[in-house]
C-alpha cells in the first residue's frame, strides 16, 4: 500500500516553455501533498505544501507565480513550472501524506527536468 | 530554528555487520519521527516511523526513540551491500501543516 506515482519521470523542455508534473496517490487519499526539489548531491528542499481544495503554502524564497501548484482532488496534485529556465533544471519529487497520526509521507519516484 | 542533525558520514561497515545511524532533534514537542532511505538519483523511501519511546523492529531494521534525550537511531542488522545509500532522519514539525524537518542524511557504505 501507500503508492505514489509521478508523471512524467523525465522531461526535456526549451527555455521559456512551461512543464506540468502530476503526482497521484494510487491507493490512499492524501489531504496534504508536498513538492520538493533536489539538486545533485544536495539535500531535499521543500518547495510547497498543498492541501486539497485550497491554495498551496510556499516556502520562503519559492516563487509562487513560477511554480504553480494545484491540488484538485484527494489523489492528484500538479506542479507547473512556468517559463522554465536552465536554472530550474532539477529533480522534482512529490510526497503524499497520510491523514492520520503519525502522518507518514510517501514519495513519488520523482521527475527529472532538464531545461535547454 | 527547528533542527534535525545527523552525522554526514560516510559510515562504512562490512557486510553482515550492524550499522548504527543516529539523529538528534531540537524541538522537544515533536511527536513523529521517520527514517527514509535514498539511493543516488532516486526519491526517498520510507523505512520506518516511530512515535513511542523505546524500540520498534521491522525485519532487519530497528528504530529507537528517546524523547528525553531528543534522540532517534536506526540499527540495520546483517548489513548488505544493497543497504548502501543515504539515510535521512525526519521529524514532523509541530503545527497544522505536518511538514517534515529533515536531517542532511548519513551516507552508508556496506563493503562486501
Amino acid at each position: 500500500g501507500a503508492v505514489v506515482s509521478q508523471h512524467p519521470s523525465w522531461v526535456i523542455c526549451k527555455s521559456g516553455t512551461s512543464v506540468k508534473i502530476e503526482c497521484r496517490s494510487l491507493d490512499f487519499q492524501a489531504t496534504t501533498m508536498f513538492w520538493y526539489r533536489q539538486f545533485p548531491k544536495q539535500s531535499l528542499m521543500l518547495m510547497a505544501t498543498s492541501n486539497e481544495g485550497s491554495k498551496a503554502t510556499y516556502e520562503q524564497g519559492v516563487e509562487k507565480d513560477k511554480f504553480l501548484i494545484n491540488h484538485a482532488s484527494l489523489t492528484l496534485s500538479t506542479l507547473t513550472v512556468t517559463s522554465a529556465h536552465p536554472e530550474d533544471s532539477s529533480f522534482y519529487i512529490c510526497s503524499a501524506g497520510l491523514g492520520q497520526f503519525p502522518y507518514e509521507q510517501y514519495f513519488g519516484p520523482g521527475t527529472r527536468l532538464t531545461v535547454t | 530554528q527547528k533542527e534535525v542533525e545527523q552525522n554526514s558520514g560516510p559510515l562504512s561497515v562490512p557486510e553482515g555487520a550492524i550499522a548504527s545511524l543516529n539523529c538528534t532533534y531540537s524541538d522537544r514537542g515533536s511527536q513523529s519521527f521517520f527514517w527514509y532511505r535514498q539511493y543516488s538519483g532516486k526519491s526517498p523511501e520510507l523505512i520506518m516511523s516511530i512515535y513511542s519511546n523505546g524500540d520498534k523492529e521491522d525485519g532487519r531494521f530497528t528504530a529507537q526513540l528517546n524523547k528525553a534525550s531528543q534522540y532517534v537511531s536506526l540499527l540495520i542488522r546483517d548489513s548488505q551491500p544493497s543497504d548502501s545509500a543515504t539515510y535521512l532522519c525526519a521529524v514532523i514539525e509541530n503545527g497544522n501543516n505536518r511538514k517534515l524537518i529533515w536531517g542532511l542524511g548519513t551516507s552508508l557504505a556496506v563493503n562486501p
